[in-house]
């Protein structure tokens, strides 16, 4: 079965760090892209990264550029979210999920097909 | 960045009504425009891919057409399972965004 499952979540006060982890199973991980994508309380989905399959490619949202590090250990099957000078704005449900890319010559098209549950994230002092 | 906003924000309908849910893109988007489903306290689903093109498993009441800024999602004949939020987002720029949601509510 593929899955994914969330950790590390947890309050931190502001200002503070936390490093979430995505473990991923049932599936060749080393073979797809990766995402995280984020909730606010009764708010909207926001994605907030996005990495290649061997690293070598990273893009954020612009909230989170210079804060946030999405890193993955492929001979682990997981993959990360470093969170650094953390604000109450960051505070939500933290979602990784799976990037299937379909490449053409004239396009290439990227979607998110599995998610995991979450993992909730509150910054309060 | 790309803009992306849903329209109506929410709605009210029956079971067995069509229903339409809007997405406008701020710039050109081609067909790069995926469509998800979330029901509360659960994770996103994939619903439609490729502004058209339905994922496995999703019935075939959903559907998907648009292309340039201009999208929209179709439920042909709204099931009582079918009461959620809709998101689109876009794909086309290497930063991602969603609309702001449309939540689908029982009249």
């Amino acid at each position: 079965e593929v899955q994914l499952v969330e950790s590390g979540g947890g309050l931190v006060q502001p200002g503070g760090s936390l490093r979430l982890s995505c473990a991923a199973s049932g599936f060749t991980f080393s073979s797809y892209w990766m995402s995280w994508v984020r909730q606010a309380p009764g708010k909207g989905l926001e994605w907030v990264a996005n990495i290649k399959q061997d690293g070598s490619e990273k893009y954020y949202v612009d909230s989170v550029k210079g804060r946030f590090t999405i890193s993955r250990d492929n001979a682990k099957n997981s993959l990360y979210l470093q969170m650094n000078s953390l604000g109450a704005e960051d505070t939500a449900v933290y979602y990784c999920a799976r990037v299937v890319v379909v490449i053409a010559p004239y396009y290439h098209y990227y979607y998110m097909d599995v998610w995991g549950k979450g993992t909730t994230v509150t910054v309060s002092s | 960045d790309i803009q992306m906003t849903q329209s109506p924000s929410s709605l009210s309908a029956s079971v067995g009504d069509r229903v339409t849910i809007t997405c406008r893109a701020s710039q050109s988007i081609g067909t790069y425009l995926n469509w998800y489903q979330q029901k509360p306290g659960k994770a996103p689903k994939l619903l439609i891919y490729a502004a058209s093109s339905l994922q496995s498993g999703v019935p075939s009441r959903f559907s998907g057409s648009g292309s340039g800024t201009d999208f929209t999602l179709t439920i042909s004949s709204l099931q009582p399972e079918d009461f959620a939020a809709y998101y689109c987002q876009q794909s086309y720029s290497t930063l991602w965004t969603f609309g702001q949601g449309t939540q689908v509510q029982i009249k």
